[in-house]
């Protein structure tokens, strides 16, 4: 594998699961980043993760739960979400002190 | 409020023709403009890149141009192929603050062959 891997790339559930999503890098990098795309919205920073500890969490509900346990990986868990959390979930790495954000390929999430 | 504005929402090109997206912003201390293309399924991919130093970048047939008075950039892309189809995202950073980015809303590009 190489780059920014995630899985699943689609998630279907209901208002009252719980669901995890998962990013694994590999490009060595000590900075991580969850994003949300919607529609006709600019892409969304939720979380940065740098040097495996929270730096930012953009007013994001608690029902999404991030979880860095190392450099290579990001989890975000996910309980009791709404319709209106259906969208593109992205994970992306960079090398702190650096501009360039590597992205993923994103998690189709759907929330019926 | 939005930080950096981008236009237009959509273009649509002829094969071999210029494509020119528009990206204004409103932070002076922003010191990092990129643009990033996005195919269906997949995730955004940085393009091209510009630092306020200079007015002008290209790398082959992509080219950014920068106003820094006018607080705009733009993207242009020569000679524009099918492949180029995508959705294109201007973004800006500035130091500290995580090296943050504010992204545009898109353009989605089609280029017709």
């Amino acid at each position: 594998e190489t780059g920014v891997t995630q899985t699943p790339r689609h998630l279907v559930m209901g208002m009252t699961n719980k669901k995890s999503l998962k990013c694994e890098q590999h490009l060595g990098h000590n900075a991580m980043y969850w994003y949300k795309q919607s529609a006709k919205k600019p892409l969304e920073l939720m979380f940065v993760y740098s040097l495996e500890e929270r730096v930012e969490n953009n007013s994001v509900p608690s029902r999404f739960s991030p979880e860095c346990p190392n450099s290579s990986h990001l989890f975000l868990h996910l309980h009791t979400l709404q319709p209106e959390d259906s969208a593109l979930y992205l994970c992306a790495s960079s090398q702190l002190a650096t501009d360039t954000q590597y992205f993923g390929p994103g998690t189709r999430l759907t929330v019926l | 409020q939005q930080q950096v504005k981008q236009s237009p929402q959509s273009l649509i090109v002829q094969k071999g023709g210029i494509s020119i997206i528009n990206c204004a912003y409103e932070n002076t201390a922003f010191d990092y403009f990129p643009w990033y293309q996005q195919f269906p399924g997949k995730g955004p991919a940085l393009l091209i890149a510009i630092r306020p130093d200079v007015s002008e970048k290209k790398e082959g047939r992509f080219t950014i141009s920068f106003n820094k008075s006018a607080k705009q950039f733009s993207l242009h892309i020569m000679d524009s192929q099918p492949g180029d189809s995508a959705t294109y995202f201007c973004a800006a950073s500035r130091a500290g603050n995580n090296r943050k980015l504010i992204w545009g809303l898109g353009t989605s590009l089609a280029v017709n062959p």
